[in-house]
């Protein structure tokens, strides 16, 4: 199947300070990326829908402010995290799609903000 | 009403049990259909893709669509411990092929 990477894995930061995930398909071209994040024990929860080149779609109650997503190319999205606030510390997955029907998850990264 | 329904379980089998895992979904235009088996700590990793009705066999694994009863269902043969992990069960909009509903998982555990 279709490989995601992210990096980093896992990260622990300062409240305050704001935190880039990268997203990367690795052997096919994500024409649509999307960033879920999941709390222990909890299903996953879209944060949002970007297509490569246009501005990200947030779901209900995402602050776009505080959750920028860049999809610059078709392998590539990052997610920052500005002014990170310990109620922002959880795990932060993506998942990429190509021509396919489906899409194909990274292997998450752990946010930890203290 | 939730578009996917899953029961979140815990499901305990012992090793060797056929596993069965279930979804109901609400809407009768849903056409695609997918499990994610999800391991601790980890990103969710596609196991079985179907189109519409029917079976669809992968070693093990057999997912099967029942459109008359809007009922999504995989089975795993030959249960190992290394199958215990969160099974999630998702569709796919007809109408955005960006929009995808996910069940909340089903979460199985295969005891030696």
């Amino acid at each position: 199947g279709a490989v995601v990477s992210q990096h980093p894995s896992w990260v622990i930061c300062k409240s305050g300070t704001s935190v880039k995930i990268e997203c990367r398909s690795l052997d096919f071209q994500a024409t649509t990326m999307f960033w879920y994040r999941q709390f222990p024990k909890q299903s996953l929860m879209l944060m949002a829908t970007s297509n490569e080149g246009s501005k990200a779609t947030y779901e209900q109650g995402v602050e776009k402010d505080k959750f920028l997503i860049n999809h610059a190319s078709l392998t590539l999205s990052t997610l920052t995290v500005t002014s990170a606030h310990p109620e922002d510390s959880s795990f932060y997955i993506c998942s990429g799609m190509g021509g396919g029907e489906t899409q194909y998850f990274g292997p998450g990264t752990r946010l930890l903000v203290l | 009403q939730k578009e996917v329904e899953q029961d979140p379980g815990p499901l305990s089998v012992p090793e060797g049990a056929i596993v069965s895992l279930n979804c109901t979904y609400s809407n009768s235009a849903f056409q695609y259909f997918m499990w994610y088996r999800q391991y601790s700590r980890k990103g969710p990793e596609l196991l079985m893709y179907t189109y519409s009705s029917g079976n669809k066999e992968d070693g093990r694994f057999t997912a099967q669509v029942d459109k008359s009863s809007k009922y999504i269902s995989l089975f795993i043969r030959d249960s190992q411990p290394s199958d215990s992990a969160t099974y999630l069960c998702a569709s796919r909009a007809p109408y955005n092929f960006n929009k995808f509903y996910f069940g909340s998982g089903t979460k199985l555990n295969v005891k030696p």
